[in-house]
């Protein structure tokens, strides 16, 4: 089974720290990805990366950044925290291709920011 | 992009009632996968279905791609079915895929 790990289930920051999200996945997949969902909004997309080094910007990145230096990891970060950020954050990871593998979750990061 | 919608957005049943949810899309589309959500917040991975029918147990799910929805059946549902579920679609050229706000069951003893 693909296991998706996210470093920490409950995190609780002041406004203007620097937050670092970890999601390490284990089944060698090229595609991960980092959601946040909000009551009445769904999953909204951040950014996603199809390899090592490389990344997209999803819907709502203002205000984050990623890094993905190993295949295995994918960091969101969140430069200066602000209260509008507090959220469920899902990381996910897919095989690759085109549009053509299922997605599968880590457990969540709940996130908020003071 | 393309649009995803849910229907309907709340939904409570007894237990052993079965149910339909829809998934309706803007434009076509290259996949397009079931969620559950769990109470606790973890979301599984129900079918992968970018057309025809595929069944797993008490669930079932119909992609009809020509007409742009898909349904997700329940039967005999049990108070381990509630949470939210999400439909999701990948209609571009890479992977990212876009989101339904989910219809939220409720199953009731």
């Amino acid at each position: 089974d693909v296991k998706v790990t996210q470093s920490s289930r409950y995190l609780v920051k002041r406004t203007g720290e620097k937050v670092f999200l970890e999601c390490v996945q284990d089944m060698d997949h090229e595609n991960m990805f980092w959601y946040r969902q909000d009551p009445g909004l769904g999953l909204r997309l951040i950014y996603f990366s199809y390899d090592v080094k490389m990344k997209e910007k999803g819907d709502i990145p203002e205000g984050y950044s990623v890094s993905r230096e190993k295949k295995e990891r994918f960091s969101l970060i969140l430069e200066s925290a602000s209260t509008n950020q507090t959220s469920m954050y899902l990381c996910a990871s897919s095989l690759g291709g085109l549009g053509n593998s299922p997605l599968h979750f880590g457990n969540g990061t709940r996130l908020t920011v003071t | 992009g393309i649009q995803v919608e849910q229907s309907p957005p709340d939904l409570i049943l007894q237990e052993g009632a079965n149910s339909t949810l829809r998934c309706n899309f803007s434009d076509s589309v290259n996949n397009l996968q079931w969620f559950h959500q769990n109470p606790w917040g973890q979301l599984i991975n129900l079918f992968y279905i970018p057309s025809g029918t595929k069944q797993n147990g008490r669930l079932s799910a119909t992609t009809v791609a020509t007409e742009r929805y898909s349904l997700l059946y329940i039967s005999s549902s049990q108070t381990t079915d509630s949470g939210v579920y999400f439909c999701a679609v990948n209609s571009g050229g890479y992977q990212k895929v876009t989101f339904g706000i989910g219809t939220k069951l409720q199953v009731i003893p």
